[in-house]
């Protein structure tokens, strides 16, 4: 496998359940990245890790919870979501965190019921 | 306060009918300006990185552009298969790697 993978690629959850998405990264980058992709508004940073520590956390609910195991693989663990989380959800990777350009996985569109 | 804005939020053109979508942007501290394809039901795909004005960038029918304050992505002789979103990011000074992102431009090339 290539480029950066996404599983699951949709999701629909009650508000009540706990789920994770999962984000594997095969480029050997040290960076790695969520984003946030709702209707009609642009991408969103939500956290930002580096070498497997977390640099940044853009004011993100704590429903949301990454981690980052290794330089590989990025999670983000979801419990009682709310309607208004429905979104693509969108990983990335960079070489590194200045200026490198950063690399899309498709994505998981989650919906909430 | 960082910012970018692109315009027109969408464009339709005729095949072979060229045209420019711009991004303006305000930041402290220029890391680099990227520009992005992204199709319906992918992730962004990843054209282009600008570091400074004056510079430029070209592949197949796509040229972009970089002033202090705007960037422009010129395509020439569009075809259908050029037809998708067009995201635009800045990334500001500091080290987090955190990108702003624009709404996006949705071209529709018609053969």
């Amino acid at each position: 496998e290539t480029g950066v993978t996404q599983t699951p690629r949709h999701l629909v959850m009650g508000m009540t359940n706990k789920k994770s998405l999962k984000c594997e990264q095969h480029l050997g980058h040290n960076a790695m990245y969520w984003y946030k992709q709702s209707a009609k508004k642009p991408l969103e940073l939500m956290f930002v890790y580096s070498l497997e520590e977390r640099v940044e956390n853009n004011s993100v609910p704590s429903r949301f919870s990454p981690e980052c195991p290794n330089s590989s693989h990025l999670f983000l663990h979801l419990h009682t979501l709310q309607p208004e989380d429905s979104a693509l959800y969108l990983c990335a990777s960079s070489q590194d965190r200045s200026g490198q350009p950063q690399h899309f996985g498709d994505g998981t569109r989650l919906s909430i019921l | 306060e960082d910012q970018v804005t692109q315009s027109p939020e969408a464009l339709r053109l005729q095949e072979g009918e060229s045209s420019s979508l711009n991004c303006s942007y305000t930041v402290s501290g220029l890391r680099g300006l990227f520009w992005y394809r992204q199709d319906p039901g992918k992730g962004p795909e990843f054209l282009f990185t600008l570091y400074s004005a004056g510079e430029e960038k070209e592949k197949e029918r796509l040229k972009a552009t970089l002033t202090k304050k705007e960037s422009f992505l010129h395509i020439t002789a569009p075809k259908p298969e050029d037809s998708a979103t067009y995201l635009c990011a800045v990334q500001a000074g500091g080290n987090t790697g955190k990108l702003i992102f624009g709404q996006g431009t949705t071209l529709q090339v018609k053969p």
